[in-house]
């Protein structure tokens, strides 16, 4: 079965400095890993995804991300910080056996203080 | 990029009576889409993939008969909360995957609607 685990809560990370959402899954094929956003009463936004090739992802808003095969992860990353980044943040995944279904983390707030 | 619409973004209902949400693909085709429900600072429930032309496949512990799904066409899907209580109450957000996609792609997510029912 799928899942993803996404550890924290909350971020708090002050303007300008790098920061790091977390997330590790589990699948039983290859691993297809997504990251979205939500702002606020609004739908997702997809930013980034990772499928083949390449371990380190570039998405949108200069958001990367890193797929780490033997430690299952699949953090976000930002080099520096914008307040307008406050958001919360989903990973997700889905096997490429099951095409279908994308199981989603349980969210992390990120908070970019001024 | 791909756009995903719902309709209506919010609507507010008396308790017994039953709302329809609409989820369209306005820019691709659409095989199959999903229904999602999100409760206040929680993630994001699956409750159904709904398939063009065919029955939706419910999630465990989703009823059917509660939540009617209908997907007439390639581009549009509809959720239909039968006899609301405000249980009911929450952001639900439909997705469609475009039929073109074998899995890589993302899915592309409508804005949500929140039901409140009183």
């Amino acid at each position: 079965a799928q899942s993803v685990a996404q550890p924290e809560d909350q971020v708090n990370v002050a303007e300008g400095n790098p920061l790091t959402v977390k997330c590790t899954y589990s699948v039983s094929g290859n691993p297809y890993l997504f990251w979205y956003v939500q702002y606020p009463n609004r739908g997702l936004q997809f930013l980034l995804k990772y499928i083949t090739g390449d371990n380190l992802v570039k998405g949108s808003y200069g958001f990367e991300a890193e797929f780490n095969k033997s430690q299952t992860s699949f953090h976000l990353k930002k080099p520096s910080a914008l307040v307008s980044d406050s958001a919360l943040y989903f990973c997700a995944v889905r096997d490429d056996s099951s095409a279908s279904k994308i199981i989603f983390g349980s969210g992390t707030r990120l908070s970019i203080r001024p | 990029g791909a756009v995903v619409s719902q309709h209506p973004s919010r609507v507010i209902c008396k308790s017994g009576t039953s709302v329809k949400i609409e989820c369209r693909s306005l820019d691709f085709q659409a095989t199959t889409m999903f229904w999602y429900r999100q409760f206040p600072k929680q993630s994001l429930m699956l409750m159904a993939t709904s398939n063009e032309g065919s029955k939706a496949t419910y999630e465990q512990g989703v009823e059917k008969d509660k939540f009617l799904i209908n997907h007439a066409s390639l581009t549009l899907s509809t959720l239909t909360v039968t006899s609301a209580h405000p249980e009911d109450s929450s952001f639900y957000i439909c997705s469609a995957e475009p039929s073109t996609s074998r899995g890589e792609e993302t899915q592309y997510f409508g804005p949500g609607t929140r039901l409140l029912v009183l």
